[in-house]
Formats: C-alpha cells, structure tokens, sequence
C-alpha cells in the first residue's frame, strides 16, 4: 500500500503558479495518482490523474518523474477560490487501496 | 444532470442508537463507495460496492454495514454509535469498479453526524 507524503500547508498569491509535490517512494507498478481537491463541507473533487511523464487539463498539469517517487501538482495562476485542501493519492487502477493522507492545505491571498 | 445526492445533510444522533444514511449515484454509475472524513483529516474508506456485490471494505468495526440496491442506490448503516463516529459521511459514485481507480469518482455534499 503506497503512502504518500505532502507538505501541510503552503501559501501562494493571487496570480501566481502553485506547486505542490507529493512523495510516495514505494509506489507500485500498477499504481496511478490521482489528485483531489476539497473545499470546506464539501466531498473531494477530481482534478487530475496520471501514471507517467506529464498529464494536462483546463485546470492543472501534473508532472511525474521517469522514476515515479514523486508527483507534482501545478495550479497556474490561482485564484482565491482555489483556497482548499489538495489531497494526492496513490493505488491501482482497479483496486481498492487507495488513502487519503491529511492533504494540503492551500491558502490564497489577496 | 444530478450529482451523487446524499441523505440526510445533517443528523443529531445519541450514543448507542442506530443510524442509516442514504446515497444515490450519479444515473449509470454502478460504484458506490463510502467514506468517513473526520474534521482535519482526510477521508477514509469504510466500503465500496459494485453491481449490488461488496467489492472492498476498509478497517472499520462490524457496526458499520452497508448495501447497494438494484437501481445502484446505496445505504450504510452504523449500530451502537459512539461519539468517536462523528464526522462527515461521504458517499462516492463512478462508472468503473474500483472507488477511485482509473475512472473519476464524484463524491456527494456529505452528510454530518453527530454524536452526543
């Protein structure tokens, strides 16, 4: 069962890009990553999933080293509303392991 | 198109009583996946179904019980309730039959337990 490992909390300004990067150093072959994010008293929202290299939507990039320890979620140019927890997670594409760590906290100012 | 809708929103409950909450998937959705999120961490998996059959159960005591109806709804069930079960319930829906695998799982509002 892959854990993974993310900064608490990070800080960020209106119109900046935000990366947040996530460790899981035992990740399995079979395993994706998956990325949610959560506002408060609200459930999850999916925001963007991979296995390898770089991965793009309309709302974020994530990149994935040739080795796979890490991920990276990139948020360009945030905005307040993009003030959440961002919760990475790791499992297979058919399995049912996947854990929800604490998250990241992400905070947005003015 | 309606979301995963969820059962009650909130619920005031005492210790030891019983209490059931409700889910419905997102139409053509044959996953129903729940989750407890107590406050300040992530979510955890208590169960996932998938075509009416329990396809993954999390480490949570056999007072949590759950089913999956013929039209994909979903109910769980918690006996003998203690205050350490508040938290929000989530109830999560999506096509595949792995609760957050390869295909996108959309998660309902929630529903707040309380406990007293």
């Amino acid at each position: 069962l892959a854990k993974t490992t993310q900064p608490i909390s990070m800080d960020s300004y209106e119109g900046q890009e935000v990366n947040i990067t996530c460790s899981h150093n035992n990740i399995a072959t079979n395993d994706y990553i998956t990325w949610y994010q959560q506002f408060p008293s609200q459930g999850p929202r999916f925001i963007i999933q991979g296995y390898k290299t770089k991965v793009t939507n309309e709302v974020a990039s994530l990149f994935i080293p040739a080795d796979r320890k890490s991920s990276t979620l990139s948020l360009p140019r945030v905005s307040l509303s993009d003030t959440a927890v961002y919760y990475c997670l790791v499992g297979e594409a058919y399995g049912q392991n996947f854990v929800f760590g604490p998250g990241t906290r992400l905070s947005v100012l003015p | 198109d309606a979301g995963v809708t969820q059962s009650p929103t909130h619920l005031i409950k005492t210790r030891g009583q019983q209490v059931t909450l409700r889910c419905s998937p997102i139409s053509g959705h044959k996953s129903v996946s729940w989750y407890q999120q107590v406050l300040g961490q992530g979510p955890q998996f208590i169960f996932q179904y998938y075509e009416k059959e329990e396809r993954g159960r999390g480490n949570f005591p056999d007072r949590f019980s759950a089913r999956q109806f013929p039209n994909y709804s979903s109910e769980l069930n918690v006996n003998a309730l203690l205050l350490g079960d508040s938290a929000l319930y989530l109830c999560a829906s999506s096509l595949g039959d792995s609760p957050l695998g390869y295909t996108e799982a959309f998660f309902g509002q929630g529903t707040r337990l309380t406990v007293v």
